[in-house]
């Protein structure tokens, strides 16, 4: 099983559209959770870190599951610059500080 | 504030050369990591600095692959030999720290290295 898996999509949504993105991760012990997202050819960003107790930044809103190791990202009223590969990011806490990236859930948002 | 550098943007290099690739992490960020990512695919950890030591090099393909970090700031990833499996881009990205929201990372626009 991967240490984080995602939905690789695409997500296919008009604008105004909410969509929601699932991840899933293997390790219970695992800390510190993170969506970036990337643009074709472009390096990863940073979207929001998600905190144990869900934590929303305008339209975007970060959920965290412990018991069912996932993660979740909520995107409403999606816009046309949303487009792009979201990537779910965990520390599995395996005794070194590293973030296991997951491959990403392309999201395309038409007109 | 100036983000992650990183330099060459682009290297062409033929197989069995020898390539150096640069990181300039965020000035103040202790933590410095590299990542490799081939067409399609996700990122792959290669290793990671805390300070200039490298508590963790699971991530290194071969021994080949080899990094430095000196000053607590620039990070050099050598690949010595280089094969036609090595072209991907080298992503470098750069903490504050290593807990809780200090350990966001910030990635420079990375190295695309195609080796023919």
């Amino acid at each position: 099983r991967k240490e984080v898996e995602q939905d690789p999509g695409p997500f296919n949504v008009p604008e105004g559209a909410t969509v929601a993105f699932n991840c899933t991760y293997s390790n219970s012990a695992s800390q510190s959770f993170f969506w970036y997202r990337q643009d074709c050819r472009k390096e990863p960003k940073l979207l929001m870190s998600v905190y144990s107790s869900g934590n929303e930044d305008g339209r975007f809103t970060a959920q965290l599951n412990r018991a069912s190791q996932y993660i979740s990202l909520l995107i409403r009223d999606s816009k046309l610059s949303d487009s792009a590969t979201y990537l779910c990011v965990v520390n599995p806490n395996t005794g070194f500080q590293k973030l296991v990236f997951g491959t990403g859930t392309r999201l395309l948002v038409s007109p | 504030g100036a983000g992650v550098s990183q330099s060459p943007s682009n290297k062409v290099t033929e197989k069995g050369k020898d390539v150096e690739l640069r990181c300039d992490p965020i000035s103040g960020h202790t933590a410095l990591y590299w990542y490799r990512q081939s067409l399609g695919q996700g990122l792959e950890f290669l290793i990671y600095f805390q300070g200039n030591s490298a508590p963790d090099k699971s991530g290194l393909p071969s021994d080949r692959f080899s990094a430095e970090r000196t000053g607590g700031s620039v990070s050099t990833l050598t690949i010595q030999r280089t094969q036609q499996e090595d072209s991907a881009v080298y992503l470098c990205a750069s903490s504050f720290g290593l807990a809780g929201p200090t350990y966001e990372q910030y990635f420079g626009p990375g190295t695309r290295l195609t080796v023919t």
